[in-house]
């Protein structure tokens, strides 16, 4: 399996608060994305990046930032959750452009 | 814009028998596609994929074909099995683009009945 771990796994956070999740990989794959998943949409990608400090908005970005400061690790932020972005988020590691991308096993928001 | 779509939701088949899943794109600058499945409270896993220079790709029970003057591309599976019952996303990304986006469809729920 390709390590990637997302946390936390779960999550119910009130509307208004701030939010972060992690995706960690150990398999220094260059690109990596976040999606959500919701019913009827399948996965939609909220941002990707490209590389240490190199990202980029997907299709549902607003409402959400990321940060990449090294190659392992890449965040997504809520800063001020709404009950909108209640959704599972699926981070996915990537090596090249023609390549595979590796999943990892989702995080469940809940916003209240 | 939908770059991706599989328009079929579900899919009922029998065990033993030929499953046909479809996808359609709309960006002529994709050049490689995916196929993933996904069960319930786990990450989508790869399964096959291929590139626009080919136009067929085969791994055991699953090939996928790709019709690049129709922009469609789609995946059988043979023969069928009950665990194959799963959600299925297509998957695309073009090489030129920054960042190697990758696209997927909303996904087809597949259900193989014994």
């Amino acid at each position: 399996d390709a390590g990637i771990t997302q946390s936390p796994r779960h999550k119910v956070t009130e509307t208004g608060t701030p939010v972060t999740l992690r995706c960690h990989q150990t398999e220094n794959h260059r690109y990596m994305y976040w999606y959500r998943q919701d019913p009827g949409h399948g996965l939609r990608l909220i941002h990707y990046s490209y590389g240490v400090k190199d990202t980029d908005k997907g299709e549902v970005s607003d409402g959400y930032s990321v940060s990449r400061s090294k190659t392992e690790d890449f965040l997504l932020t809520l800063e001020s959750a709404t009950s909108s972005q209640t959704s599972v988020y699926f981070c996915a590691i990537r090596q090249g452009v023609a390549t595979e991308a590796f999943f990892g096993q989702g995080t469940r928001l809940t916003v209240v | 814009d939908q770059q991706v779509k599989q328009n079929s939701p579900s899919l009922s088949v029998q065990e033993g028998r030929i499953s046909i899943l479809n996808c359609d794109y709309t960006n002529s600058m994709f050049d490689y596609f995916l196929w993933y499945k996904k069960y319930p409270a786990e990450g989508p896993t790869f399964l096959i994929s291929i590139s626009s220079i080919k136009d067929k790709n085969e791994d055991g029970r699953f090939t996928v074909f790709l019709n690049k003057s129709a922009k469609h591309l789609s995946l059988h599976i043979v023969p069928s099995q009950p665990g194959d019952s799963a959600v299925y996303f297509c998957a695309a990304s073009a090489r030129e683009t920054s960042g190697s986006r990758l696209t997927f469809g909303e996904g087809t729920q597949l259900t193989v009945n014994p």
